[in-house]
C-alpha cells in the first residue's frame, strides 16, 4: 500500500518557468491538500479539494493552480515560478470519520528551488 | 477561524528526560485534536489524536489529554530517546475538509 506518492522529489526551476507537481493516493480518500513548508512558518495550506472535480483556495493560493480530475490525483501547477515559491511542498489526503476526525496522510514532499 | 499555538522551540533534551510540548487552540465548535510528527526528510505522520473532551491520546509512549476548559492538548513523554528527535505539530479539525496546524516544535534528544 503506497499511501500518498508525490512526484518529483526534487526540482530546480528558473524564474518564469512552469511546472506541475503530481500527487497520487491509493486510499480512496475524498479530501486532498497541498501545503508548503518554509522554515519557521509551519505548514501553510495552498489549495484543497473535498472531492473529485472540486477545488478550493487555502491560506496562500496566489501563484498556484490545482486540478482534481480523478479522485486519486491532485495536481499543483506553477504557471510562472518565482523565487518566493522556493519551498518544500507536501500533499496530503484524508477522510472524515465520525468519532475519528480528519486524519491526514502525507506524502514525502517535493523540494523545489526557483533560481 | 481556528488557530493553534505551540511552544516555541527548539527543545533540546538529554536521553531519558521528561518531555512536554505545550499546545493551545482556539476553535469554534468541538474540534478533534491531533499531534503529528515529522522525521528528517519525511512527511508528517499522525502520532496521536483525541476527538472529545477529557480523551487521552497515546502512542509510542507519548500522551496528550484533551482539556476543553483550558483549550489545551499538551504532548508529554516520560523518557525520551534519541530516535524521538523530530518536529512535532499540533493540529485541530472542526471543519471536515480542513485542519489547522501549529508552527511545529523541533525536538533534539542527545545521548
Amino acid at each position: 500500500n503506497a499511501g500518498v506518492t508525490q512526484t518529483p522529489k526534487f526540482r530546480v526551476l528558473k524564474t518564469g518557468q512552469s511546472m506541475t507537481l503530481l500527487c497520487a493516493q491509493d486510499m480512496n480518500h475524498e479530501y486532498m491538500y497541498w501545503y508548503r513548508q518554509d522554515p519557521g512558518m509551519g505548514l501553510r495550506l495552498i489549495h484543497y479539494s473535498v472531492g473529485e472535480g472540486t477545488t478550493a483556495k487555502g491560506e496562500v493560493p496566489d501563484g498556484y493552480n490545482v486540478s482534481r480530475l480523478k479522485k486519486q490525483n491532485f495536481l499543483l501547477g506553477l504557471e510562472s515560478a518565482a523565487p518566493s515559491q522556493t519551498s518544500v511542498y507536501f500533499c496530503a489526503s484524508s477522510y472524515f470519520g465520525q468519532g475519528v476526525g480528519n486524519i491526514q496522510y502525507f506524502g514525502a514532499g517535493t523540494r523545489l528551488s526557483v533560481l | 477561524g481556528d488557530s493553534v499555538t505551540q511552544m516555541e522551540g527548539p527543545v533540546t533534551l538529554s536521553e531519558e528526560a521528561f518531555l512536554t510540548i505545550n499546545c493551545t487552540y482556539t476553535a469554534t465548535g468541538y474540534p478533534s485534536l491531533f499531534w503529528y510528527v515529522q522525521y528528517p526528510g519525511e512527511g508528517l505522520q499522525l502520532l496521536l489524536k483525541a476527538t472529545k473532551a477529557d480523551d487521552k491520546g497515546s502512542n509510542k509512549g507519548f500522551e496528550a489529554t484533551y482539556r476543553k476548559e483550558t483549550t489545551s492538548f499538551h504532548l508529554e513523554k516520560g523518557s525520551v530517546q534519541v530516535s524521538d528527535s523530530a518536529v512535532y505539530f499540533c493540529a485541530t479539525n472542526t471543519n471536515a475538509g480542513k485542519s489547522t496546524f501549529g508552527d511545529g516544535t523541533t525536538l533534539t534528544v542527545k545521548p
